[in-house]
């Protein structure tokens, strides 16, 4: 079974809407870290936010924001007024308890209209 | 800028060959992980080392190997090249050896292209 699924390949937001992007993840672990990074088109992966599993507020970091449902084993990322320099790839990210093992996901490619 | 420093950026060479690329970590980041991208397999992990020791070990494969030096700059060896082999790597750094709440931050790759 996967460890991270995302299963938006592709989506389109008109600039300054929000947009959501799915990640659900897959642990027995009651420990583990959720990540989200943006990839460009030139290629360097950026950290935007993490969310813990034992946080009980949602993490939000400037426009991003991670909608966590923990029962649902999903970690969205809210990307709030998007702007033109938002449009990238994203993927979302594991960290197990038991491992040092960073598990992603295959990515959402966000492309942002004017 | 991650603070991350990998080089080169680019890097072409031929089947059979064999290639060094190098990883400086961010400062104080004793961790230093390898990635592959490639466009059928997406991000992979490749291995771990954390102040000169190896730490996890990921889908790598035997003709690749790394190390990781006094100086906590790492190194990633690919041997005998095969076509597959063209991808990004990418090196990673983080202060830990892998706490639950310490992001990895990453150098802008290595595009490497096997002919």
């Amino acid at each position: 079974a996967q460890k991270i699924t995302q299963t938006q390949p592709g989506m389109f937001v008109q600039e300054k809407e929000a947009v959501t992007l799915d990640c659900t993840y897959d642990t027995s672990d009651q420990s583990y870290g959720l990540f989200w990074y943006k990839q460009p088109s030139s290629g360097e992966m950026i950290f935007l936010i993490y969310q813990g599993s034992y946080d009980e507020q949602n993490a939000t970091e400037g426009r991003y924001s991670l909608n966590f449902q923990k029962a649902r084993k999903s970690a969205n990322l809210v990307i709030s007024a998007s702007q033109l320099g938002d449009s990238a790839m994203y993927f979302c990210a594991m960290r197990e308890g038991a491992g040092n093992q960073f598990y992603f996901g295959t990515g959402t490619s966000l492309t942002v209209i004017p | 800028d991650s603070g991350v420093t990998q080089t080169p950026k680019h890097l072409i060479t031929a089947t059979g060959q064999r290639v060094t690329l190098r990883c400086s970590p961010r400062s104080g980041d004793l961790s230093v992980y390898w990635y592959q991208q490639s466009l059928d397999q997406g991000l992979q992990f490749l291995i771990q080392y954390y102040n000169g020791e190896e730490r996890a070990k990921g889908n790598i494969l035997e003709r690749f190997s790394a190390q990781q030096f006094p100086d906590l700059h790492s190194e990633l060896n690919l041997s005998s090249l095969e076509l597959g082999d063209s991808a990004l790597y990418f090196c990673a750094s983080s202060v830990g050896s892998g706490g639950l709440n310490q992001p990895q931050h990453f150098g802008d790759g290595t595009r490497l292209s096997i002919l």
